[in-house]
Order: C-alpha cells, then sequence, then structure tokens
C-alpha cells in the first residue's frame, strides 16, 4: 500500500526554468491536494481537485498550474520559476467516507530550491 | 476568515513525561474537522489524532489525548509518557465542511532522555 507517492524528492531549478512535479495515489481517494511549506511556517494550500477535471485554487495559486485526467494522478507544474518558489511541496490526498473526513495522507515531500 | 494560532513555537518534555500542546482557532462555523499531524525529522506529515467538532467527547489515540474546548475554540494536544520518537514538528489544523484546511505554524517538541 503505497498512499501517496510524490517524485522527485529533491531538485534545483534555474530561473525562469519549468517543471512538474508528481504525486499519485493509490487509495482511490477523490480529493487531493497540493500545499508548500516555507521554513518555520504551516503548510498553505496551492490547489487542491475534489475528482477527475476538476480542480479549484487555493490561498496560494500564483505561479503554479495542476491538471486531474485521473483519480490517480495530480501533478502540479510550475512555469517560470523563481527564488520565492523555494519551499517544500506536499502533495496529499484525502479520505471522505460518506460526509466525514477521516484525515489527510501526505506524500513525503518535494524540496524545490531556485538560484 | 478562520485561523489557527499555536503559542508555543518550541517546547521540551522529559521521557516519559506528560507534555501538553496548545492551539486555538477561530471561525464562526459550527461544523468543522480538527487534527494534529506530527512532522517528524523525516518530513512525513502523520495524522495524530482527529475531532469532530460536533462531538462532545475528546479523541483518544493511545498516548495521545486532546482536550476539546468549543466555546473556547481550543483544541490542545496531551502526550502521556513521552518517548524519544515523539520528537518532531506538530502542527494543528482546521478543516471546514468546504474542505478548507487551515494549519497552524507548528510547535517544535524536544524529548530529553
Amino acid at each position: 500500500n503505497a498512499g501517496v507517492t510524490q517524485t522527485p524528492k529533491f531538485r534545483i531549478l534555474k530561473i525562469g526554468q519549468s517543471m512538474t512535479l508528481q504525486c499519485a495515489q493509490d487509495m482511490n481517494h477523490n480529493y487531493m491536494y497540493w500545499y508548500r511549506q516555507d521554513p518555520g511556517m504551516g503548510l498553505k494550500l496551492i490547489y487542491y481537485s475534489v475528482g477527475a477535471g476538476i480542480t479549484d485554487k487555493g490561498e496560494v495559486p500564483n505561479g503554479y498550474n495542476v491538471s486531474r485526467s485521473t483519480t490517480e494522478d495530480f501533478p502540479l507544474r510550475l512555469e517560470l520559476a523563481a527564488p520565492s518558489q523555494t519551499s517544500v511541496y506536499f502533495c496529499a490526498s484525502s479520505d471522505y467516507q460518506g460526509d466525514l473526513n477521516y484525515g489527510y495522507t501526505f506524500g513525503s515531500g518535494t524540496r524545490l530550491t531556485v538560484v | 476568515a478562520q485561523t489557527v494560532t499555536q503559542s508555543q513555537p518550541e517546547m521540551s518534555v522529559q521521557e516519559a513525561e506528560t507534555v501538553t500542546l496548545s492551539c486555538t482557532y477561530d471561525t464562526s462555523e459550527s461544523d468543522y474537522y480538527l487534527f494534529w499531524y506530527k512532522q517528524p525529522p523525516s518530513r512525513q506529515m502523520i495524522l495524530v489524532i482527529r475531532q469532530e467538532a460536533y462531538k462532545q467527547q475528546n479523541a483518544t489515540e493511545n498516548r495521545f489525548s486532546v482536550n476539546f474546548q468549543k466555546a473556547a475554540k481550543s483544541f490542545s494536544l496531551k502526550i502521556s509518557d513521552s518517548q524519544l520518537g515523539d520528537a518532531a514538528m506538530y502542527f494543528c489544523a482546521y478543516v471546514n465542511r468546504d474542505d478548507k484546511i487551515i494549519f497552524g505554524k507548528g510547535t517544535r517538541l524536544h524529548i530529553l532522555p
């Protein structure tokens, strides 16, 4: 049972480069999320999805894009990387059973540095 | 707007002792969830405990329990018989029925042998 798998674990980008952070879950969760965690801070929501084909902005969406073509995959795209995007990125999915949220399962994170 | 405040940036506790981490939140909603997550040095976010706001009974998970005071908007985490493996950042999180989640800034817990 892999849970939520994120790749890569580490990446260094140059300013202006682009990349895609991959996220896959094998728990058949409908809800998926992308967060960033800056040093000494909690997590801030970038984008989320309530199901395949449906995505919406979170608190800090600027500079990012997402897609959700399948239930399993939720990639995060960074276009024109900037130093302000240096952070640790977490993908998560949530286990809703009926109307009850039983918690979030997180990936192990991607440490991204933009230089 | 909802906010989550963890007023203790760092705490230390002796191994085998009990420690309480505080969390307060601000909301005008009546139906929501509260979570405590643990983030060890591995960076993995691990669910410790969850509480549904409509339940008056405090949640417990083995050595972890909460003191949920809905009127005071307080959600503290008590760790009993602290172990070295409990050393981590602990995040309090609020989730409303629209699935909007807000994290506190975290409390770093040190366990002293």
